[in-house]
């Protein structure tokens, strides 16, 4: 079966410090990754996703950036954090094609002071 | 414009009680549209997908009614569960070249005994 891991799961980080969230996927080979993020009352929004390794889309201008350096690995990242970094990242994938599911990881809570 | 609107924005119900969550959708071309559900603190998990052609859809003690002529979609849950306390997400497939996913803000529902 397949699985998907986040880490960390929470962190707390001082505005200006870098980041790095991992996520990988278990028990699937050339998924679709996804990151996301989802601010309080508000709907999850798309910040990258890949279609394969060392492919990376972005979907919004931001100060994150995303690498895919392995098949089954996502890395969200980020030079100098700003307060509205802020959130719940999920990451996720599914297997190629139009119309399937999308498959979440548990998230990584981020509060930056 | 392509959006997605959920009501009500969050919702207290006895143990036991049934309630309907309502999703409105603007997206077109249209694909499919899902009914997530998302415990706090963790990844949105799917309840149920319908496509154009399907009216309904039950997963145990969740239906979901899809009216493509309106472009709504609701949600039922019967005889609620403290378990069911969590989001409730409807999320819409683009049709178009894109296949973007357009999240909803969620209903936030709490069970209480």
């Amino acid at each position: 079966s397949q699985t998907i891991h986040q880490w960390p799961a929470t962190l707390v980080q001082p505005v200006g410090s870098p980041l790095s969230l991992e996520c990988t996927v278990e028990g699937t080979s050339n998924p679709n990754l996804y990151w996301y993020r989802q601010a309080a009352g508000r709907g999850l929004q798309l910040l990258f996703y890949s279609v394969g390794i060392g492919q990376i889309s972005s979907e919004v201008p931001q100060n994150l950036s995303a690498s895919r350096p392995q098949d089954r690995q996502f890395i969200l990242s980020s030079k100098k954090l700003l307060l509205s970094d802020s959130g719940f990242y999920l990451c996720a994938w599914s297997v190629s094609g139009r119309d399937n599911e999308q498959f979440f990881g548990p998230g990584t809570r981020l509060t930056v002071l | 414009k392509n959006q997605v609107e959920q009501s009500p924005q969050s919702l207290i119900i006895l143990e036991g009680k049934n309630c309907t969550l309502q999703c409105n959708y603007t997206v077109s071309p249209f694909s499919n549209l899902r009914w997530y559900k998302q415990d706090t603190g963790r990844g949105p998990v799917s309840l149920t997908i319908m496509t154009f052609s399907e009216n309904t859809k039950s997963n145990g003690r969740y239906t979901a009614t899809l009216d493509a002529d309106t472009k709504q979609s609701s949600l039922h849950i019967t005889a609620s569960q403290l378990s069911d306390s969590a989001s409730y997400i409807c999320v819409v497939r683009y049709g178009g070249a894109t296949n973007k996913l357009i999240f909803g803000t969620g209903t936030l529902l709490a069970v209480q005994p």
